[in-house]
């Protein structure tokens, strides 16, 4: 099992609709959280970023966290074709520390 | 604002030579991460250092070294190069002791192709 799990996708919505990408972690004592988006070829932008149980929220995007359930996700309002993009949710393992664990990453496609 | 600036962007070498990656990380960040990314895949942990010590370690082959110098900027140096290294590689720098509770923030990536 990988650490860190994600749907790749690639997952199509219409522009205007909610975009929900999931994320799984097996490191139950891990740390923080973070939402990486990546377009072909360029270098993961971070997005969001969650540390506590619940919804955190920045603009069109909310990162929903569920530690018992070591489940991660990011919900994009209002889609737009410019969100098309890989991403990649990455965790900070409970040993916390200087390593950040990538997920495979989802690939969203926006449809205008 | 300053970002991580990584050099070179592209790169081209021959099996069996050497490559060295340079990063020079946000001013004030004290944490370099080292990153492998190749086709299609997720980044994949190479090597960090804090405090110009190296702080952790991943899958980062006996081929391959680093360090972070006084400037706390950081080379990558690849040796015998394999054709199965081609790849994105990515710098990233934080601050504060590592990853815990502070984001990575990353270059811009020196693209690797061995030939």
């Amino acid at each position: 099992q990988k650490e860190v799990e994600q749907n790749s996708g690639p997952l199509s919505v219409p522009e205007g609709a909610i975009a929900s990408l999931n994320c799984t972690y097996s490191d139950r004592g891990s740390q923080s959280f973070f939402w990486y988006r990546q377009y072909s070829g360029k270098s993961p932008e971070l997005i969001m970023f969650i540390y506590s149980n619940g919804d955190k929220e920045d603009g069109r995007f909310t990162a929903q966290l569920n530690k018992a359930s070591q489940y991660v996700s990011l919900l994009i309002r209002d889609s737009q074709p410019s969100d098309s993009a890989t991403y990649l949710c990455a965790v900070t393992p409970g040993t916390g520390g200087f390593k950040t664990i990538f997920g495979a990453g989802t690939r969203l496609f926006v449809k205008a | 604002a300053a970002g991580v600036i990584q050099s070179p962007r592209h790169l081209i070498k021959e099996k069996r030579e050497t490559a060295t990656l340079k990063c020079y990380p946000i001013p004030r960040h004290d944490t370099v991460y080292w990153y492998q990314q190749g086709p299609g895949q997720d980044p994949q942990f190479l090597i960090s250092f804090y405090e110009k010590m190296q702080s952790d370690k991943g899958s980062i082959p006996d081929r391959f070294s680093a360090q972070q110098f006084s400037d706390y900027h950081s080379e990558l140096n690849m040796s015998s190069l394999e054709l199965g290294d081609s790849a994105l590689y990515f710098c990233a720098s934080s601050f504060g002791q590592g990853a815990t509770n502070s984001p990575l923030h990353f270059g811009n990536g020196t693209r690797l192709t061995v030939t």
